[in-house]
């Protein structure tokens, strides 16, 4: 079945280190968005790609960095400094300039 | 910034009794809306969505209405059923190239059996 896979489902973070998420999508999807989601909270822009090999930072890219190499992968890595790195985030794909998202199920990030 | 804003964070319906989730979006100027439905631990699922040009959308047992003149959408679940019980987004889409969308807070739908 064609659909969004994050991994791992969970993950810790000690502090001062960088954890790399992992998205894969088989949609053939031109697009892809990482979202950060706190508790009662809407979703967050942190980085979108339309395309590969090209990037933009979202509403809160600050602490966050991510690669578009492949049409199938956008990993986003947290880095020591973002502070407040504890959250669900989610990965979305679409077809480039349309909609809908697709979202994977998420990944959550917690400090040691 | 813009924002997409819900009117009740919270919202209790007996099971079988009809549903309606509001929104208020801020960009007079979205040509794009959706509802996501987010269970817990999970990511979000589209459920529909509405272009500018149209005032109202049919699905499986869901509506969505769009009222432009006051910025206001929202989602009418038929005949409510406990698997209906989620955490429901809007979502809009202000005009650009970019496909970014900008999502409201969230509105609780608990079902009572």
């Amino acid at each position: 079945d064609g659909g969004i896979t994050q991994s791992p489902k969970y993950l810790f973070r000690k502090e001062g280190q960088n954890v790399t998420l992992s998205c894969e999508q088989n949609l053939n999807h031109d697009a892809m968005y990482w979202y950060r989601q706190d508790p009662g909270q809407g979703l967050r822009l942190i980085y979108y790609s339309q395309i590969v090999n090209d990037f933009q930072k979202g509403d809160i890219a600050e602490g966050y960095s991510v690669s578009r190499e492949k049409k199938e992968s956008f990993p986003l890595t947290v880095t020591s400094a973002q502070k407040n790195p504890t959250a669900f985030y989610l990965c979305a794909s679409s077809i480039a300039g349309e909609q809908p998202q697709h979202f994977g199920d998420g990944t959550r990030l917690s400090i040691l | 910034g813009e924002s997409v804003g819900l009117h009740l964070p919270t919202l209790s319906v007996q099971e079988g009794d009809n549903s309606i989730i509001n929104c208020a979006y801020s960009n007079s100027a979205s040509d794009y809306f959706i509802w996501y439905k987010q269970e817990s631990g999970k990511g979000p699922q589209f459920i529909i969505d509405i272009r500018s040009n149209m005032d109202k959308r049919q699905g499986q047992r869901v509506t969505v209405l769009l009222n432009k003149t006051v910025k206001h959408l929202s989602l009418q679940i038929a005949a409510t059923q406990p698997g209906d019980s989620a955490v429901y987004f809007c979502a809009e889409r202000p005009p650009s190239n970019t496909g970014k969308l900008i999502f409201g807070q969230g509105t609780t739908l608990q079902v009572k059996p």
